[in-house]
């Protein structure tokens, strides 16, 4: 069975700060691994989606990279903001079902 | 479009009560599934479908139901309710690239 790891649980960090939010599986045959942003009592926003063919995504201040043979994942944050603090999380995509991570809890620090 | 569109947002049940949450989604996406939230577990797979008329169990399908009659719509059951079922319930749908969009969740408590 698929197991899906993200550490830290949580972070807090100044605004202004880069940073990197980990993400690893334990099978490496996925189709593609997704990551999300959770608000406190909302759904999931999907922020970026990297294919397995592919070794890294980018939208704005957002770059998500994916190394398949080792089993991880890294979304990287440039120039955090206190509006980028949520919840964040991957999901591996193995043929017809999805794997979740537990999350990580960012809080950027005005 | 509206997207993933799930009711109730809100629910309390009895023990033994039945009820459903809807899901619909607008955007001809043939792949739909259902998910539940609990704290520290992450998101679980409970059932999904990959068109109408065809379902499948995912992770923990036990005291859940599911049909798909139509494209738009996966309806999720509980035929009896039990505490072990509170949870915040999620509804996706899948495009065509594996990209995954979610409703905004339906928060149940049974008591």
């Amino acid at each position: 069975k698929q197991e899906v790891t993200q550490i830290p649980a949580a972070l807090s960090v100044p605004e202004g700060e880069n940073l990197v939010l980990n993400c690893s599986f334990t099978d490496s045959a996925i189709y593609n691994l997704q990551w999300f942003r959770q608000d406190p009592g909302k759904g999931l926003t999907s922020l970026l989606l990297i294919q397995s063919s592919q070794r890294e995504q980018t939208s704005g201040r957002l770059n998500a990279s994916l190394d398949k043979s080792s089993g991880r994942s890294t979304l990287y944050i440039a120039a955090s903001q206190p509006g980028d603090s949520a919840t964040y999380l991957c999901a591996v995509r193995a043929a017809n079902q999805f794997y979740f991570g537990t999350g990580t809890s960012l809080t950027v620090i005005p | 479009n509206a997207g993933v569109t799930q009711t109730p947002k809100f629910q309390v049940l009895k023990t033994g009560q039945s009820m459903t949450l809807q899901c619909a989604q607008d955007m001809n996406h043939e792949y739909m599934s259902w998910y539940r939230q609990d704290p520290g577990m992450g998101l679980r797979l409970i059932h999904y479908s990959v068109g109408a008329g065809i379902t499948d169990q995912g992770e923990v399908p036990n005291g859940y139901n599911v049909s798909r009659s139509t494209t738009e719509d996966f309806p999720l059951r509980l035929l009896s309710a039990a505490p072990s079922q509170t949870s915040v319930y999620f509804c996706a749908s899948k495009w065509w690239n594996g990209e995954l969009f979610f409703g905004e969740g339906s928060r149940l408590t049974v008591l």
